[in-house]
């Protein structure tokens, strides 16, 4: 079955750049997605990738994607306290629901 | 407020007793999906409905689970007997369908306590 696995904790100063990274298994993944989750709250989608794309960028977040190594990752420049959450990869197949990783909790040091 | 309602946002109740939470989806959304997540875990799929039609469901929802979406709205999630480890957040989630690209807008989730 489908397998999404993220490094669990990630620490940054404000102002830098943080990177989250993930791998999946699936290789007939079409879309791939990053989800922010505050406490308490639900998840919040931020962005996507189509599997045919291997960059895409959205304001302060880059996403890339590197489809042979199944390998996905999320650059937040110039990381605020704000960004302070858990951050979840999740894959889909087709028709499949999501799956979504163990999430990443950033913290961001001021 | 034009998201995905949760409701209740808290339960706590005893070990044995049956719980009910309903979710109400983003009007024009035909899918709706249930997941669960437990502490320092991502969200577990449940179930998911096309309209009122229940598509599919994962092998994690027990026989004590059940879940309705009878007029391809709202939806609930029933849990019979409960037990502890049925402690857990329950996210609800909705999208439109229908396309390879499943964006789904979830819920705050009901955090449920058995005891």
């Amino acid at each position: 079955g489908e397998d999404v696995e993220q490094s669990l904790f990630l620490s940054v100063r404000e102002g830098d750049s943080s990177v989250i990274n993930c791998t999946y298994t699936d290789s007939s993944s079409t879309y791939l997605y990053w989800y922010k989750q505050e406490p308490g709250a639900g998840l919040q989608l931020l962005t996507y990738i189509f599997s045919n794309m291997d960059m895409k960028q959205d304001q302060r977040l880059t996403v890339l994607l590197n489809k042979k190594d199944k390998h996905l990752s999320l650059r937040i420049a110039d990381t605020q306290t704000g960004d302070s959450a858990i951050y979840f990869c999740a894959e889909n197949s087709g028709n499949t629901p999501l799956v979504f990783g163990k999430g990443t909790r950033l913290s961001v040091i001021a | 407020d034009t998201g995905v309602s949760q409701d209740p946002r808290h339960k706590i109740t005893k070990r044995g007793q049956n719980v009910t939470f309903r979710c109400d989806p983003i009007s024009e959304h035909n899918r709706l999906y249930w997941y669960r997540q437990t502490l320092g875990q991502g969200p577990e799929f449940l179930t998911y409905f096309q309209n009122e039609a229940q598509l599919e469901k994962s092998r994690l929802l027990s026989d004590r689970f059940s879940a309705e979406r009878p007029k391809g709205s709202f939806s609930t999630l029933e849990i019979q007997r409960t037990e502890q480890g049925d402690s857990a957040m329950y996210l609800c989630a909705s999208s439109l369908g229908g396309g390879e690209n499943e964006k789904l807008f979830f819920g705050s989730g009901t955090q449920l306590s058995v005891l």
